[in-house]
């Protein structure tokens, strides 16, 4: 079975960082793409980045690009997401997926950005 | 960057059939794209229904199937049931970056 835990979540002033882990099984995790979601409270979806199978492609959505870095170690099958100069809009439910024919999401994490 | 545009809201009755789109601004959504679909009920995470137009997963009920219709991305459902409601994300792929539409908050009644 296909699974994705998210961990590192909580609260964090303005300005500070965070990283969010995602730890999976029950897949070749090193054969596919990632991605990273994030759900604002009430909101809709919003895509923030995703890497590639070997790590060495990523793309990031405007809003992040610059301050959030996405990684992954294949050995240790988990994928991070590392957020500096965070801001209260990044405030929101993070959400770990796998691409393609795996196509599952983890349970979240919930970040809050608050003084 | 580019806008995905979904329907916010419909509504389809029991045993019925309804069509959601996913339009992208930059013109007409092709395979090229990669559109997927993906389920949220309140209180849970998403699930992946179809990726890749037309794909499904093993867990994807057999009266949901996407294809692209009159330059959209479109999610099909025939025969809704009361379980069937919920928010319907589509997903585009634009090179490098995707992108969601707003969604698409699809009521049985």
């Amino acid at each position: 079975e296909v699974q994705l835990v998210e961990s590192g979540g909580g609260l964090v002033q303005p300005g500070g960082s965070l990283r969010l882990s995602c730890a999976a099984s029950g897949f070749t995790f090193s054969s596919y793409w990632m991605h990273w979601v994030r759900q604002a409270p009430g909101k809709g979806l919003v895509w923030v980045s995703r890497i590639n199978s070997d790590g060495n492609s990523k793309s990031y959505a405007d809003s992040v690009k610059g301050r959030f870095t996405i990684s992954r170690d294949n050995a240790k099958n988990t994928l991070y997401l590392q957020m500096n100069s965070l801001r209260a809009e990044d405030t929101a439910v993070y959400y770990c997926a796998s691409s393609g024919d795996t196509g599952s999401w983890g349970q979240g994490t919930l970040v809050t950005v608050s003084s | 960057q580019a806008v995905v545009t979904q329907e916010p809201s419909l509504t389809v009755s029991p045993g019925g059939t309804v069509t959601l789109t996913c339009g992208s601004s930059t013109g007409a959504v092709t395979s090229g794209h990669y559109p997927y679909w993906f389920q949220q009920k309140p209180g849970q995470a998403p699930r992946t229904l179809i990726y890749d137009t037309s794909n499904k997963h093993s867990w994807t009920p057999a009266r949901f199937s996407g294809s692209l219709l009159g330059g959209k991305a479109a999610l099909t459902l025939s025969g809704a049931q009361p379980e069937d409601e919920a928010d319907y994300y589509c997903l585009l792929s634009y090179n490098s970056v995707r992108v969601f539409g707003g969604g698409t908050k699809l009521t049985v009644l």
